[in-house]
């Protein structure tokens, strides 16, 4: 067990609509990240948060959002789904003070499908 | 843009067997990371490799690290079925991020 929680474990949703997942980091961990894992594209990073704030953003669709709230749980928003946006989505943390520093730690993932 | 490549991105090996897994990398990086992932699960950190020559061993896999040649090697000997998972390797792509290899299939048949 990584410490790091995320729900739902498993998402059946229709085109068009609108999700959030859930993520609860180690406890200590100020960092969060969020990556997709789909068949053909591989683990593809999202976005990170660092104690709130934005960090880092990587191949994220512009209909995908994603915040940390003030006691360190991050949620990312997939919305006007498509069928394409069916993947394994990782939530991972990290702490800055516990070597080896960067070293993830990952969810169970969610799983999501676009019907 | 750092890049990372593994091969093979398939392994099918037989028990009691020795491989290994390449991962080169495009940029200069400090650290790489292996993590394990069995079909449908999370992904599990293996090793963090820190510097030029490491080398760290657990049960049968054996990483090495040459930030010289860009070049991380995982090492199993005498393959198990246990063994039988995707392995990545990762390193640190800018602003902590980690970049991730497409992964090596490994399966071992008794």
């Amino acid at each position: 067990d990584s410490g790091v929680t995320q729900t739902p474990k498993h998402l059946i949703t229709a085109t068009g609509q609108r999700v959030t997942l859930r993520c609860s980091p180690r406890s200590g961990d100020l960092s969060v990240y969020w990556y997709q894992q789909s068949l053909d594209q591989g683990l593809q990073f999202l976005i990170q948060y660092y104690n709130g704030e934005e960090r880092a953003k990587g191949n994220i669709l512009e209909r995908f959002s994603a915040q940390q709230f003030p006691d360190l749980h991050s949620e990312l928003n997939l919305s006007s789904l498509e069928l394409g946006d069916s993947a394994l989505y990782f939530c991972a943390s990290s702490s800055y003070w516990q070597e080896p520093v960067g070293e993830l730690f990952f969810g169970e993932g969610s799983r999501l499908t676009v019907l | 843009e750092l890049k990372v490549e593994q091969n093979p991105l398939f392994l099918s090996m037989q028990e009691g067997k020795n491989y290994t897994i390449y991962c080169n990398y495009s940029t200069t990086s400090d650290r790489l990371y292996w993590y394990r992932q069995d079909p449908g699960k999370s992904l599990e950190s293996l090793f963090v490799l820190l510097s030029n020559g490491a080398v760290k061993q657990e049960g049968r896999l054996m990483a090495s690290l040459d930030t010289k040649a860009r070049l991380s090697t995982l090492h199993i000997t005498a393959a198990v079925h246990d063994l039988s998972a995707t392995y990545f390797c990762s390193l640190q792509g800018g602003s902590e991020k980690l970049v991730f290899g497409k992964g090596t299939k490994l399966t071992v048949n008794p």
